[in-house]
């Protein structure tokens, strides 16, 4: 089937705006992650879910980012109030094993690139 | 914490010379798996190859093997006979059994083949 689709694929906002971004993992895959990858860095981890447990938040790096996966599928990544320090290549990852990247290789989107002017 | 350091942030190799990529991790946790992705243009991330830490064997894939030092927490990639396909940006990752199951990425090394 087809792989981690990720919307948009690139996205310019003022700063100030809110914006959405779309990860459709593969189906069936119970864990779902995060990434950003900023221009000359790796790639910083931002959040986990995995099937119905509660999302490890650790790596969002201020209150103004949140995310969503409903009915265990489809993931939402959110950032209120742009910055331009959160420009970036935002990165969507899934995995089949219910331990995540252990037991099997992680599979990621083209990622969404955000600039925020 | 786990970090990954991968200290070459760029790489050049001949056509279908040798090179290997540099990588070292730090961590306190014993039983960990290791990976090595490739990233091209395209920023699709590819799985290249991995490492589980209770291996001693060293990994290999094809054209791709790793020279895993568990002491040393070194995790080299070697790449034979390079192709131009191979040019991309490669992470190497870390992952440990705590039960966090996040992926610690390094910082990448970018790969440029010479025809």
């Amino acid at each position: 089937g087809a792989g981690v689709s990720q919307s948009p694929s690139n996205k310019v906002t003022e700063k100030g705006k809110d914006v959405e971004l779309r990860c459709d993992p593969i189906s069936g895959h119970t864990a779902l992650y995060w990434y950003r990858q900023s221009l000359g860095q790796g790639l910083e981890f931002l959040i986990y879910f995995q099937g119905n447990s509660a999302p490890d938040k650790s790596g969002l790096p201020s209150d103004r980012f949140s995310a969503e996966r409903t009915g265990g599928s489809v993931s939402t990544l959110t950032i209120q109030r742009t910055q331009q320090e959160d420009s970036a290549v935002y990165l969507c990852a899934s995995s089949l094993d219910w331990q995540g990247a252990l037991n099997s290789p992680l599979h990621f989107g083209n990622g969404t690139r955000l600039t925020v002017t | 914490a786990q970090t990954v350091t991968q200290s070459q942030p760029e790489m050049s190799v001949q056509e279908a010379e040798t090179v290997t990529l540099s990588c070292t991790y730090d961590t306190s946790e014993s039983d960990y798996y290791l990976f090595w992705y490739k990233q091209p243009p395209s920023r699709q991330m590819i799985l290249v190859i991995r490492q589980e830490a209770y291996k001693q064997q060293n990994a290999t894939e094809n054209r791709f093997s790793v020279n895993f030092q568990k002491a040393a927490k070194s995790f080299s990639l070697k790449i034979s006979d390079s192709q131009l396909g191979d040019a991309a940006m490669y992470f190497c990752a870390y992952i440990d059994l705590t039960g966090a199951n996040n992926l610690f990425f390094g910082t990448g090394t970018r790969l440029t083949v010479i025809p």
